[in-house]
């Protein structure tokens, strides 16, 4: 079966306190990206890979880091959160004809 | 730059209704279109897509949608709703390389809500 899954689903954070949130496919995908949803404003990118080792900004990279070490995996990572950047993030992998999403992670920043 | 809008924000039906959910596109190619569904605490589940060919798309749950180059729009209908379907509902436009779905440019959703 087709599949995207993030950890955590849930997340309660800090202010400056480091955080990662993994992404896994396992449909041999060589895109994958990251996406932010907030009310109002839909789903923008965050970051995008192309493939191992290729990364690339999105519309709103600021406060973000990403790494592509392994072609099933591409975790998010801030460095230090702000509460600015409570939201709900979705990882999704592509083929050229669709693009499959995790089921989200709920991330709020105090 | 690819962009899309969904005019309504919110819009309300009453089950058994027929519905349509605008969606208009800017893009400078043939663009790859879709149409995402979220329910409530749940992640996208692709309803429908249009790549070439037929202008009009059927998807799953009894939804379809038609393609108008003419009006760079991509609307989203279904005859008859059912209470299940209030959920949150996304018009995408494939802008990755080459513009498929690898990189997708979403509109702001628009959320249906369903009265009995």
């Amino acid at each position: 079966e087709a599949q995207v899954t993030q950890n955590p689903r849930y997340l309660i954070t800090v202010t400056g306190k480091k955080l990662t949130v993994t992404c896994s496919q396992n449909m041999n995908h060589e895109y994958m990206s990251w996406y932010r949803q907030d009310p109002g404003l839909g789903l923008r990118q965050i970051y995008y890979s192309m493939n191992v080792e290729v990364t690339d900004k999105g519309d709103v990279p600021e406060g973000y880091k990403v790494s592509r070490k392994e072609k099933r995996n591409f975790p998010l990572i801030l460095e230090s959160p702000s509460p600015n950047q409570t939201s709900l993030y979705f990882c999704a992998s592509s083929s050229r004809t669709e693009a499959f999403f995790g089921q989200g992670t709920r991330l709020t920043v105090v | 730059a690819q962009s899309v809008t969904q005019p309504d924000i919110h819009i309300t039906v009453s089950e058994g209704a027929s519905l349509e959910l605008r969606c208009n596109y800017s893009y400078g190619a043939t663009p790859y279109l879709f149409w995402y569904v979220q329910s409530p605490g749940q992640g996208l589940q692709l309803l429908l897509k249009y790549f070439s060919g037929d202008t009009l798309v059927q998807g799953i749950k009894g939804f379809e949608a038609e393609f108008k180059r003419s009006q760079s729009s991509f609307n989203l209908r279904k005859p008859s709703v059912h209470w299940s379907d209030a959920a949150e509902y996304f018009c995408a436009v494939g802008a990755g390389v080459g513009g498929g779905a690898d990189g997708l440019t979403f509109g702001k959703g628009t959320h249906l809500i369903i009265q009995p």
